[in-house]
């Protein structure tokens, strides 16, 4: 089955940086672009970033924009975000969530990993 | 790159139907016909239930629909039952693989 798993939140100080990853099963994970999307303690779902299947182009929201960046390992299946320059108010869950097989938008989801800045 | 508007909370009793609404914009909901909803319970990950607008992944109960007229989506629940009690979002495209989310729907099951 198709399973998404991230790693790498923890707590880090306000300008320093941080990487995410997760890991991919259960599809073939260069066929597919991936996304990330955040969730403030108690708040609702926020739109982070997306890169294609190649990983050859990338998209973000303009909150992160210039201090985030997308990268996606298809040799390992693994996808990335790399968080720089973070803030106070990058604090949240962070999911990593698959593109649609047959349409756009994220359909499965990772458990999520928490930072804190 | 503005939220997507949701009431902040529907409820209805079991068995009966209840409706969330999603606005957007014409760069959004009104542009495209992707638009998803997600059903998260407590401490748990979204769970894609709509997307296309109407279409159900494998496993989502035809009670669960879905439409849109102009810059607005909606989510019908019918036949509500227990389990469905859970926060529910929409999601739109929003051109240039870039997505906008609503701001969250609460449900309760009264």
């Amino acid at each position: 089955q198709v399973q998404v798993v991230e790693s790498g939140g923890g707590v880090v100080q306000p300008g320093r940086s941080l990487r995410l990853a997760c890991t991919a099963s259960g599809f073939i994970f260069k066929n597919y672009g991936m996304h990330w999307v955040r969730q403030a303690p108690g708040k609702g779902l926020e739109w982070v970033a997306t890169t294609w299947y190649d990983g050859s182009h990338q998209y973000y929201s303009d909150s992160v924009k210039g201090r985030f960046t997308i990268s996606k390992d298809n040799s390992n299946n693994t996808l990335f975000l790399q968080m720089d320059s973070l803030r106070a108010e990058d604090t949240a869950l962070y999911y990593c969530a698959r593109d649609g097989q047959d349409s756009y938008g994220p359909d499965h989801w990772g458990q999520g990993t928490l930072v804190t800045v | 790159q503005s939220a997507l508007t949701q009431p902040r909370s529907v409820s209805g009793s079991p068995g009966q139907s209840v409706t969330i609404s999603c606005t957007g914009t014409s760069g959004d909901i009104g542009g495209y016909k992707y638009v998803l909803w997600y059903q998260q319970h407590p401490d748990k990950a979204p769970k894609l239930i709509l997307y296309d607008v109407n279409k159900r992944p494998s496993g989502v109960p035809d009670r669960f629909s879905g439409s849109k007229s102009g810059n607005t989506a909606s989510l019908t629940i019918s036949g509500l039952q227990a389990e469905d009690e859970a926060d529910y979002y929409c999601c739109s495209y929003a051109g240039s693989y870039t997505y906008v989310f609503g701001s969250g729907t609460t449900v309760t099951v009264l």
